[in-house]
């Protein structure tokens, strides 16, 4: 069966460093992969799409990487605040981008 | 602009009976997804729809419906709670241009089973 597999569940950095967070997937061929940050008691807001045939994508502080043979995705934050404390999630979605999979989230803490 | 909005905020109901949750999308988005987001979990798939048809069903079973109205807002149903049924709904829109892979996500109906 498809799986998702997001690092840890929670992941604690200093404030400055740079965070990553990987998911790993299964039995499944994305077309697209995204990023969402999701806060206590809020629903997801969306961060970054990456598409299969694309190796790396950039917005701001935030990286994303997405590596078919592996099966995997990495998410960076460089310079990292507090303000990013929250649960990251990863998603994957084959046909649709609409239809997403998600992973269970890492609850990144950073601390000042 | 207002974003997706759901409601009601909060539900408590009891094991057997029936829930009506209601989801307005973004002005212009013309798909929805309903998610189930059980605590400490990702949210999982339920539905999509995209101009009043269903475009994708996740793997819940028949108790689950929904519908799109014409002004593109959307009803979830759920027959014959469960106490596992315990979850935050979520209801999110997306466009049709641009970054129309973006999913633009509501605060949620959290529903309490007894």
């Amino acid at each position: 069966s498809q799986k998702i597999e997001q690092n840890s569940e929670a992941l604690n950095i200093q404030e400055g460093k740079t965070a990553t967070l990987t998911c790993n997937y299964t039995n499944y061929s994305p077309a697209y992969l995204q990023w969402y940050r999701q806060d206590p008691g809020r629903g997801p807001v969306f961060l970054l799409l990456i598409r299969e045939n694309e190796k790396e994508k950039r917005k701001e502080r935030l990286k994303v990487t997405f590596d078919t043979t592996l099966k995997q995705s990495l998410f960076h934050i460089t310079a990292s605040q507090p303000a990013d404390s929250a649960t990251y999630l990863c998603a994957l979605s084959s046909g649709s981008a609409r239809q997403l999979t998600f992973g269970s989230g890492t609850q990144l803490t950073v601390l000042p | 602009d207002a974003g997706v909005t759901q409601s009601p905020t909060h539900l408590i109901k009891t094991r057997g009976q029936h829930v009506t949750l209601r989801c307005s999308p973004i002005s212009g988005h013309k798909s929805v997804s309903w998610y189930q987001q059980v605590l400490g979990q990702g949210p999982q798939f339920i539905f999509q729809y995209y101009e009043k048809e269903e475009r994708g069903r996740g793997n819940f079973p028949d108790r689950f419906s929904a519908r799109q109205f014409p002004n593109y807002s959307s009803e979830l149903n759920v027959n014959a709670l469960l106490l596992g049924d315990s979850a935050l709904y979520l209801c999110a829109s997306s466009g049709t241009s641009g970054s129309r892979y973006e999913q633009f996500f509501g605060p949620g109906t959290r529903l309490t089973v007894l």
